[in-house]
């Protein structure tokens, strides 16, 4: 167990549809990043939140979103699925150490759109 | 913006040693990481290079040498429990800390 969790582990649904991806960070970090890796791709940055506040964004699509809440935990919301957006989406998190760079993954959402 | 490029596959045998070579572009360096993936799985922290030189932890090392924009991923003794994928990541600029990932090497360790 990294500390970090992802909920749920598996996520089918149809195209069109909107789903929520959950992610708790380690306790005591404040930085929560979204990441979206297809079959066989690298890692892909989606957006990262601090402290409840957007940080920074990456190659999100307009039909995603994302927030931090009070209690850290962060839920990434997708939209107007599409086929495409099949993916496992991982949510990490960072503390100061390493730079800041050494980020704890969670097990990530296996999304499967159909 | 940030590239990074490192081979797709490299196969090696057990008990031997093999090098995952790493080349960057970015505007702005902050360290160099390494990730390893098996299947499916987390990625997760292997090393973090913010100088020169070389960081050794156990079997594995990392170099850097930010002059060439270059890095490495040195694993040695290879296990079967070895074969996964492995990232390098550049760090970005500012105080988001965000990670740019490499494509990232297969490593497959055969018998």
């Amino acid at each position: 167990d990294s500390g970090v969790t992802q909920t749920p582990k598996h996520l089918i649904t149809a195209t069109g549809q909107r789903v929520t991806l959950r992610c708790s960070p380690r306790s005591g970090d404040l930085s929560v990043y979204w990441y979206q890796q297809s079959l066989d791709q690298g890692l892909q940055f989606l957006i990262q939140y601090y402290n409840g506040e957007e940080r920074a964004k990456g190659n999100i699509l307009e039909r995603f979103s994302a927030q931090q809440f009070p209690d850290l935990h962060s839920e990434l919301n997708l939209s107007s699925l599409e086929l495409g957006d099949s993916a496992l989406y991982f949510c990490a998190s960072s503390s100061a150490g390493q730079g800041g760079y050494g980020y704890t993954f969670g097990s990530g959402t296996r999304l499967t759109v159909v | 913006g940030q590239s990074l490029e490192q081979p797709s596959e490299v196969t090696a045998v057990e008990g031997a040693i093999v090098q995952i070579n790493c080349t960057y572009q970015t505007s702005g360096f902050y360290g160099l990481s390494w990730y390893q993936q098996h299947d499916g799985g987390a990625p997760t922290f292997l090393s973090y290079n913010a100088l020169d030189g070389l960081e050794e932890t156990g079997r594995f090392s990392s170099f850097l040498s930010r002059s060439d924009s270059y890095g490495y991923l040195l694993l040695q003794e290879l296990q079967m429990k070895d074969s996964a994928s492995y990232f390098c990541a550049v760090g970005s600029s500012g105080s988001a800390r965000q990670l740019t990932f490499g494509s990232g090497t297969q490593l497959t360790v055969l018998p």
